[in-house]
């Protein structure tokens, strides 16, 4: 079956513009988890859902940063006002279950760039 | 303050030794640790994963250890080879908490 999908793959935009990134898990799973990784780097943690309620934000930098996943699958994360520092990869992951022992799988992420 | 810490950046090994890559970690009491492997440009693959009561796990070429007195795991690749070559990162949690804390991860290259 299909893997976790993420839209654009890349993302270009202006400071000051809001971006909102799409993630597409795998179906059937509880668990959707989203991370921001720079280069050289682990992902690190922004948020977490459980179907389509939001368990953990506190890993969203600021109040510019919000997700949600209304209807327990699709989710989008949306960065209003974007700032250069903002730049980076930004990627979804999901399990089936929502334990830590849970396999998280990962997708290929987008790539944003803020000018 | 909790932190990961890999050894080394960067690892180089002969094709046909044993990989070792260290994950040490502070002020944590996971309950799991798991290992990802990561080629460039995609997202981290789940590897393996060991729970706190485990002192040992297999996988194939693989196996992990993880030993809570010392705060370490230990990733190993025995008869290593060229297409092991990747980024592997360790990622633990805490009981009760989905939220997965990622090292910086240990880029492996194995050199024929």
């Amino acid at each position: 079956g299909a893997g976790v999908s993420q839209s654009p793959r890349y993302k270009v935009t202006k400071r000051g513009q809001d971006v909102a990134l799409r993630c597409d898990p795998i179906s059937g799973h509880v668990s959707l988890y989203w991370y921001r990784q720079a280069l050289g780097q682990g992902p690190e943690f922004l948020t977490y859902f459980s179907y389509e309620a939001q368990q953990d934000k506190s890993g969203l930098p600021n109040d510019r940063f919000s997700a949600e996943r209304p209807e327990g699958s699709i989710s989008t994360l949306t960065i209003q006002r974007t700032e250069q520092r903002d730049s980076a990869m930004y990627r979804c992951a999901s399990s089936l279950g929502s334990g830590g022992w849970d396999t998280q799988y990962f997708g290929p992420g987008t790539r944003l760039t803020v000018l | 303050s909790q932190k990961i810490e890999q050894n080394s950046e960067a690892l180089n090994i002969q094709e046909g030794k044993t990989a070792t890559l260290t994950c040490n970690y502070t002020n944590y009491s996971p309950a799991y640790l798991q290992w990802y492997r990561q080629d460039p440009g995609r997202g981290p693959v789940f590897l393996l994963l060991i729970r706190e009561n485990e002192k040992e796990k297999r996988k194939e070429r693989l196996k992990v250890t993880f030993d809570t007195t010392l705060k370490q795991s230990l990733f190993h690749i025995t008869a290593s080879q060229p297409a092991d070559s990747a980024t592997y990162l360790c990622a633990l949690d805490a009981l009760g908490n989905e939220k997965l804390t990622f090292g910086t991860g240990t880029r492996l290259t194995i050199i024929p």
